[in-house]
């Protein structure tokens, strides 16, 4: 069965500290994978988005996050976290090739102590 | 361009119950997809709809049901409300049904069911 993983339920930081949210996947296809991101009172919005090509893929505000094939990961960075990067972050995959069916991780919650 | 819009925002019903949730979708959008997100856990995927047919299902049972209108809003319904169906159900709309296209999510109703 398709199932995500996101290793860290919560992580707390320091501004400017750097941040790797880990995620991984389980399927025996071709996938599309994405992140998405929930701030406070709003709605889940995409962060970034790897379908095919150059395995890093930079997003919104700085994000960047590195599909390794070999590992099923899809982890996501940022260099130097702000306050406003306090929120919930999941990963998604799906089948690519197939309809809209996405698989989500638990999420992790961060929260950036200024 | 407006956004994914849902209502009703929050909800309480008894169980055995019956509940109709509603979903605008982004202009421009033919599908729409439906997630139930438990608290504490990842959004999962309920079903989706492409020009009003139902397209793809996840591991929920038949009580659970929808409609995509001719405009491409949607409905979820669920009958025979249980107290584990006590969730935030998530609309999202996407230009087509490939897996390809990214989804745009609207805040959720929150059903609390007693």
């Amino acid at each position: 069965a398709q199932s995500v993983s996101q290793h860290n339920h919560h992580v707390i930081l320091s501004e400017a500290a750097s941040l790797e949210l880990g995620c991984n996947y389980s399927y025996g296809g071709t996938v599309n994978l994405f992140w998405y991101v929930q701030y406070p009172g709003q709605h889940l919005q995409l962060l970034l988005k790897y379908f095919s090509g150059d395995p890093l893929v930079k997003g919104i505000k700085g994000f960047e996050a590195e599909f390794i094939k070999s590992k099923f990961s899809f982890n996501l960075r940022k260099p130097s976290v702000q306050w406003s990067d306090t929120a919930e972050y999941f990963c998604a995959v799906n089948a690519r090739g197939g309809y809209n069916k996405l698989i989500f991780g638990a999420g992790t919650r961060l929260a950036v102590h200024p | 361009e407006t956004g994914v819009t849902q209502s009703p925002t929050h909800l309480i019903k008894t169980r055995g119950q019956q509940v109709t949730l509603r979903c605008s979708s982004q202009s421009g959008h033919n599908t729409v997809s439906w997630y139930q997100q438990a608290l504490g856990q990842g959004p999962q995927f309920i079903f989706q709809y492409y020009r009003e047919e139902e397209n793809g299902r996840g591991n929920f049972p038949p009580r659970f049901s929808g409609l995509q209108f001719p405009n491409y809003s949607s409905e979820l319904n669920v009958n025979a409300l249980e107290l584990d169906d006590s969730a935030l159900y998530l609309c999202a709309s996407s230009f087509d049904q490939a897996g390809a296209n990214v989804l745009t999510f609207g805040a959720g109703s929150r059903l609390t069911v007693l």
